[in-house]
């Protein structure tokens, strides 16, 4: 049973460049969130997705964007990169309604660089 | 909003010895609450959850973590530690499936 997958593992940008990484979920779940965790910082919420919407979102600009496909994968998009979105990013994975809150699995995120 | 402060930044123990790291919270309601572990370059994986009933739970790896609600606290144990152990701790409270973090805590185990 696969966990959640994450591509790329690594990523080099440069300043005002756009970045798109991308999540498969865990075999069953239908729901992903991403985080963004910057060095010596704990996760960092940025939004969830479920049936294709973003249903919740943290406190992050307009820059950070996201999409969800049928198969449930994710994207998580970000323009006009800044030198402080370097960070490691996570997606989890969760199933709807499978519990009071519904745990999260995480993959092993993509490490993100902007020069 | 919920919040989760993690006291110490960094703990070193001797292997073999108990370890405890400490999670305060602050949330309105019952918290949902969560101990995650991060090896280096790997993602989070779940030690232990809280939603209600016995404060006292089990996780995986020989780890345990009590529920104070009078202290807001959600403590994690560990009553002999392994070298494998070594890594970053992270509790977090959780609630609509909105997360909210710790800035974790770095376990170092002596040989």
């Amino acid at each position: 049973d696969a966990g959640v997958t994450q591509s790329p593992t690594h990523l080099i940008k440069t300043r005002g460049q756009q970045v798109t990484l991308r999540c498969s979920p865990k075999s069953g779940h239908d729901t992903v969130s991403w985080y963004q965790q910057a060095l010596g910082q704990g996760p960092q919420f940025i939004f969830q997705y479920y049936e294709e919407e973003e249903r919740q979102r943290g406190n992050f600009p307009d820059r950070f964007s996201g999409h969800q496909f049928p198969n449930y994968s994710s994207e998580l998009n970000v323009n006009a990169l800044l030198l402080g979105d370097s960070a490691l990013y996570l997606c989890a994975s969760s199933l709807e309604g499978s519990g009071p809150t519904d745990t999260q699995y995480f993959g092993p995120g993509t490490r993100l660089t902007v020069l | 909003a919920q919040s989760v402060t993690q006291p110490d930044i960094h703990i070193t123990v001797s292997e073999g010895a108990s370890l405890e790291l400490r999670c305060n919270y602050s949330y309105g309601a019952t918290p949902y609450l969560f101990w995650y572990v991060q090896s280096p370059g790997q993602g989070l994986q779940l030690l232990l959850k809280y939603f209600s009933g016995d404060t006292l739970v089990q996780g995986i790896k020989g780890f345990e973590a009590e529920f104070k609600r009078s202290q807001s606290s959600f403590n994690l144990r560990k009553p002999s530690v392994h070298w494998s152990d070594a890594a970053e701790y992270f509790c977090a409270v959780g609630a609509n499936n909105d997360m909210r973090f710790g800035a974790g805590t770095r376990l170092t185990v002596k040989p």
